[in-house]
């Protein structure tokens, strides 16, 4: 079954300062790589997403990278503000059956300290 | 348009007993996904339910089970509870169409649940 890295498990920053958190899959057939953010006491919610036939993509502060060659993306967010503070969670997910099944990272804590 | 919605919120058990937690997913969704997530594990993912079947199951015992109805909604069981079952349970649902579409998954609040 697919594998998911991810780093850091913690990330510390400064307001105005970026982040970049990377992941790893193992699994060659994942064609689909959301991302999360899960806000203290709340349910994780989508951010961005990137697919297999795209190498980057943009909204606003945040950007996701995809290498597919050496199975790993990555978030960055630019201008980080207090507000992103969160745990971010990266997931790869492959077809199975007819649906997309995330594996989900272990969740990078994110601290933006004004 | 309705998000989904899980009950109970919090719930707190003694080992050895059974719960059943619910989901009902966004109106017009057919799949159903069920997570576990705990601080050391992240989000582990438990199964998922389309159009009332079991199409895809993670690595837990058979302790948990599941099922979902005609109108999607979807129920999750864990019989002979153990402390380490202590988690938050979150289910995702998504349109769950056919292959190569679009299945964003849309989580829930979660039900908290503390064996004891």
């Amino acid at each position: 079954g697919e594998n998911v890295e991810q780093h850091p498990s913690t990330l510390s920053v400064q307001e105005g300062d970026s982040a970049v958190i990377k992941c790893t899959y193992s699994d060659s057939a994942s064609n689909y790589f959301p991302w999360y953010k899960q806000e203290l006491g709340k349910r994780p919610q989508l951010i961005i997403d990137i697919r297999s036939n795209v190498g980057e993509k943009k909204d606003q502060r945040i950007a996701v990278t995809l290498n597919k060659t050496a199975k790993h993306f990555s978030l960055h967010i630019t201008e980080t503000q207090p507000e992103d503070s969160a745990v971010y969670f990266c997931a790869a997910s492959e077809a199975s059956g007819g649906s997309y099944i995330p594996t989900f990272g272990r969740g990078t804590s994110l601290i933006v300290h004004p | 348009k309705a998000g989904v919605t899980q009950t109970p919120r919090y719930l707190i058990k003694t080992r050895g007993q059974q719960v059943t937690l619910s989901c009902s997913p966004i109106s017009g969704h057919r799949s159903v996904s069920w997570y576990q997530q705990t601080p050391g594990q992240g989000l582990q993912f438990l199964f998922e339910y389309f159009s009332e079947t079991q199409r895809n199951k993670g690595n837990f015992p058979g302790r948990f089970s599941g099922r979902q109805f005609s109108n999607s909604r979807s129920e999750m069981n864990v019989s002979t509870l153990e402390l380490g079952d202590s988690a938050l349970y979150l289910c995702a649902s998504s349109l769950g169409a056919l292959r190569g579409a679009n299945t964003e998954a849309f989580f829930g609040q979660g039900t908290r649940l503390t064996v004891v």
